[in-house]
């Protein structure tokens, strides 16, 4: 079946570095991507990776990439306030015969305090 | 270029009512889905469209709900004697292929 975990909530301090969690099940899966969302926003994409990558670094971000555990981090260097959001990890199973919805998390609560 | 533009931003309907959503995607991408968020959960999907075509509507409740994409204009998600259970947000994707979608702001269905 298809199924994406997170942790529902995260709470770090201004500076410090954030990594939020993910695991997926569907092994097809060919793209996987973390989205933020703050309070009543749309979702914005912040990244996403290729299921032949191991990690990729964008600026403060970086998504690593655990294909045989099916395990997704994204890893938030130099936390600030600005980033408190709802994260959401997301799969894009295409190679399942899907059309390319995607399935999603919970959501990570990020409380960044000062 | 502008970004997937949605409206309207938040309706209000009472149950038994009619509610159409309208999603604008961005310039270029003939690619649209359909997404709800239930308070405190993530996003469930629930149809994906190319022009004047419904390509996957797994997602979709079977009765009330319906979408078009056609092919002039905007998506439209229409749904037809809302109850209290459909209250969500309603999000809507446009894609130039099935890799990147790129979210709209929403539409908050509030039923009274």
């Amino acid at each position: 079946g298809e199924d994406v975990e997170q942790s529902l909530f995260l709470s770090v301090r201004e500076g410090d570095s954030s990594v939020i969690n993910c695991t997926y099940t569907d092994s097809s899966s060919t793209y996987l991507y973390w989205y933020k969302q703050e309070p009543g926003a749309g979702l914005q994409l912040l990244t996403y990776i290729f299921s032949n990558m191991d990690m990729k670094q964008d600026q403060r971000l970086t998504v690593l990439l655990n294909k045989k555990d099916k395990h997704l981090s994204l890893r938030i260097a130099d936390t600030q306030t600005g980033d408190s959001a709802i994260y959401f990890c997301a799969e894009n199973p295409i190679d399942g015969g899907s059309q390319g919805n995607l399935i999603f998390g919970k959501g990570t609560k990020l409380s960044v305090k000062p | 270029n502008a970004g997937v533009m949605q409206n309207p931003r938040h309706l209000v309907r009472r149950r038994g009512q009619e509610a159409r959503l309208r999603c604008s995607p961005m310039k270029g991408h003939s690619h649209v889905y359909w997404y709800r968020q239930l308070p405190e959960e993530g996003l469930k999907f629930m149809v994906y469209l190319q022009k004047e075509n419904i390509i996957d509507e797994s997602g979709m409740p079977k009765e009330r709900f319906s979408a078009e994409f056609p092919k002039e204009g905007p998506s439209i998600l229409r749904i037809q004697q809302v109850v209290r259970g459909d209250s969500a947000a309603y999000f809507c994707a446009s894609s130039p292929s099935r890799n990147e979608q790129f979210f709209g702001p929403g539409t908050r269905l509030t039923v009274l």
